[in-house]
């Protein structure tokens, strides 16, 4: 099972960026899917966009699309996640997530997290 | 629609059965997953797929898909069970993932 760590708190201030790496160790790296998740204080996770290593095209989320840039170096198996126009309710621990997709249990299909990184968390103040 | 949604509290009593549900219309067409999250740790897989358990997950959790709901069932609840339950899956029109806002589950 693939193993996630992720960098330092980050302190930041409104209007700036924030860049959060994911080194991932003990599984395949460029054929995982890496999946970014948020969660500000007290509220629940919400997802951001992926990227798959070997491709490597990002799919971003409509509400973060223009502000968000996920990109991944197969040669250090680290995933980063680059958030820019800051704003105070930015503010969350951001995790790094391994995401799976499953079609062979019919009719449905299945899309599951199986590794978490630690969490990074994020804090924009003036 | 592309919002899963859950109960924001639950209760049980230590030993008894509980069920936690996530409603939503892309759940008709994948399965949801379920994750546990304790206060200031990461969430943890516990139920995948049709009702799939990852290694070390205790075989008191399954889970259940019928229509738009998942059901995650926790039977013999323990103290160590409290704690906050998120659901997720695909948008059934993007390739987005969606999250319930999750329910907190309170052992008694």
């Amino acid at each position: 099972q693939v193993q996630l760590v992720q960098s330092g708190a980050e302190v930041k201030k409104p209007g700036s960026s924030v860049k959060v790496s994911c080194k991932a160790s003990g599984g395949t790296f460029s054929g995982s899917t890496i999946s970014w998740v948020r969660q500000a204080p007290g509220q629940g996770l919400e997802w951001m966009g992926r990227i798959i290593p070997i491709v490597p095209i990002p799919t971003y989320a409509q509400k973060f699309r223009g502000r968000v840039t996920i990109t991944a170096d197969n040669s250090t198996a680290t995933a980063y996640m680059e958030l820019s126009s800051l704003r105070s309710d930015d503010t969350a621990m951001y995790f790094c997530a391994r995401e799976n997709l499953w079609f062979g249990e019919l009719p449905r299909t299945s899309n599951w997290f199986d590794s978490w990184g630690q969490g990074t968390p994020v804090t924009v103040s003036p | 629609s592309s919002e899963l949604t859950q109960d924001p509290a639950v209760s049980v009593a230590l030993g008894q059965t509980v069920t936690i549900t996530c409603q939503g219309d892309s759940l008709r067409n994948y399965y949801a997953s379920w994750y546990q999250q304790k206060p200031g740790q990461a969430p943890v897989l516990v139920i995948y797929g049709k009702d799939n358990r990852p290694s070390g997950i205790p075989d008191r959790f399954s889970g259940s898909s019928s229509g738009d709901t998942a059901t995650l069932i926790i039977s013999g609840a323990q103290a160590e069970d409290e704690a906050d339950y998120h659901c997720n899956s695909r948008d059934s029109s993007s390739k987005s993932v969606v999250f319930g806002g999750g329910t907190k589950l309170t052992v008694l």
